[in-house]
């Protein structure tokens, strides 16, 4: 199957600093790739989609200027977490989508995840 | 919007029981619902991918089934195993919006 890669999977920071979580595809282009949220013992909320090339579509109540989504290839995508504050401390999860991919039916496949902490 | 819910939100079995997961969505007009597996600390895998034409799919021991027009969905584990323990999740995804609605999960544990 597809295979999706994050890196770091996992960060610790302090209060204030930017962080990137690079998102990669490493077998197939992504045409849309998505950044998910779990805090902990709750499921996934949806951030954000990006579309290659184009300007990510935020979900209601995500801060498009504190989570900076960049989808400059088919096979990256990146997630800046600017100024980040306690609060930002989460599992961060990526996926990815091909509509080129007859057999997966537009399948999701996800990333193993960014721990992300913040002092 | 999209509903997603999973019921039990846990659920705890001895080895070798049969077990049977429940998904139920709100809007019936779906693409597809996929099932997923999440160990503690991990990201996801994908377990089995149900088209909105589809009634049900198989993989190995476990049977995933799609009723659309009722909004539900449900994961038969056959003859469980410890290693089955993990979370469940399920996820809708809408036709036209290429997005996912998960459910809350549930969290299985197969007791030796």
């Amino acid at each position: 199957g597809a295979v999706v890669s994050q890196h770091p999977s996992w960060v610790i920071c302090k209060s204030g600093t930017s962080v990137k979580i690079e998102c990669r595809s490493l077998d197939f282009q992504a045409t849309t790739m998505f950044w998910y949220r779990q805090f902990p013992k709750q499921s996934l909320m949806l951030m954000a989609t990006s579309n290659e090339g184009s300007k990510a579509t935020y979900e209601q109540g995500v801060e498009k200027d504190k989570f900076l989504i960049n989808h400059a290839s088919l096979t990256l995508s990146t997630l800046t977490v600017t100024s980040a504050h306690p609060e930002d401390s989460s599992f961060y999860i990526c996926s990815a989508s091909s509509s080129g991919r007859a057999y997966s039916y537009n399948e999701q496949f996800f990333g193993p995840g960014t721990r992300l902490t913040v002092l | 919007k999209q509903e997603v819910t999973q019921i039990p939100a846990a659920l705890s079995v001895p080895e070798g029981e049969n077990l049977v997961l429940n998904c139920s969505f709100t809007d019936s007009a779906i693409y597809n619902l996929q099932w997923f597996r999440q160990d503690p600390g991990k990201g996801l895998t994908s377990l089995l991918l149900i088209q909105s034409s589809q009634r049900e799919q198989t993989s190995g021991r476990l049977n995933a089934s799609l009723d659309k027009s009722s909004g539900r969905s449900t994961l038969y584990i056959a003859a469980s195993q410890p290693g089955d323990s993990a979370t469940y999740l399920c996820a809708v995804k809408e036709g036209n919006f290429n997005k996912f609605y998960f459910g809350s999960g549930t969290k299985l544990n197969v007791k030796p």
